[in-house]
């Protein structure tokens, strides 16, 4: 069975400040990797993917993320965050064509 | 190119009752997927529509259920509403390599 771990639930950090929501995942198979933000009272959107190639993803609105098979890891970074960075973030894996397992969402709060 | 549609975007029912949501995908994408969103379990998968086929079902009761039609759009429908069901329910599409597009919920209280 595949399993996602977002790591903190909730990251508060200072406006133009690095960060970095940890997410872990576990599957004995190959697996595609995403991160979503979701703003308040509307859906999901993608950020970025990992299906393939190079290890390290860039997305849109300056976030990137790096695929680390050895250690299970697809931790999503961004040097310099905005207040309208503030959002919830959510770690998802699937295999193959199967369904998506999401983690539980990590609130990041950018303050002034 | 128009995104998920959803609709309503809100509805308030009572227990008992029971209630549909429709989900209209992106113009071309076949698979619909359905999830539930609370604060206490996060984001859960409820099921996938491929082609009228249901392709994938999460764990959720027979309460609820789901359909697809020839133009891809999708209805939910949960039967004998319980408190517990109140949510925000999110409707995904998607063509190909597994990128979802979601649409911006429906929101249901259950009174």
């Amino acid at each position: 069975a595949q399993s996602v771990t977002q790591l903190d639930s909730q990251v508060p950090v200072f406006e133009e400040a690095p960060v970095e929501l940890r997410c872990n995942y576990s599957s004995s198979v190959s697996v595609y990797l995403f991160w979503y933000v979701q703003y308040p009272n509307q859906g999901l959107q993608l950020l970025l993917k990992y299906l393939s190639g190079s290890t390290l993803v860039k997305g849109i609105n300056g976030f990137e993320a790096e695929f680390n098979k050895s250690q299970t890891s697809f931790h999503l970074r961004k040097p310099s965050v905005h207040i309208s960075d503030t959002a919830e973030y959510f770690c998802a894996v699937i295999i193959n064509a199967g369904k998506s397992t999401f983690g539980d969402g990590t609130t990041l709060t950018v303050k002034p | 190119k128009a995104g998920v549609t959803q609709t309503p975007r809100y509805l308030i029912k009572t227990r008992g009752q029971q209630v549909t949501l429709s989900c209209s995908p992106i113009s071309g994408h076949r698979s619909v997927s359905w999830y539930q969103q609370t604060p206490g379990q996060g984001l859960q998968f409820l099921f996938e529509y491929f082609s009228e086929t249901q392709r994938n079902k999460g764990n959720f009761p027979g309460r609820f259920s789901g359909r697809q039609f020839s133009n891809s759009r999708s209805e939910m429908n949960v039967s004998t509403l319980e408190l517990g069901d109140s949510a925000l329910y999110l409707c995904a599409s998607k063509v190909s390599d597994n990128e979802q597009f979601f649409g911006p919920g429906t929101r249901l209280t259950v009174l």
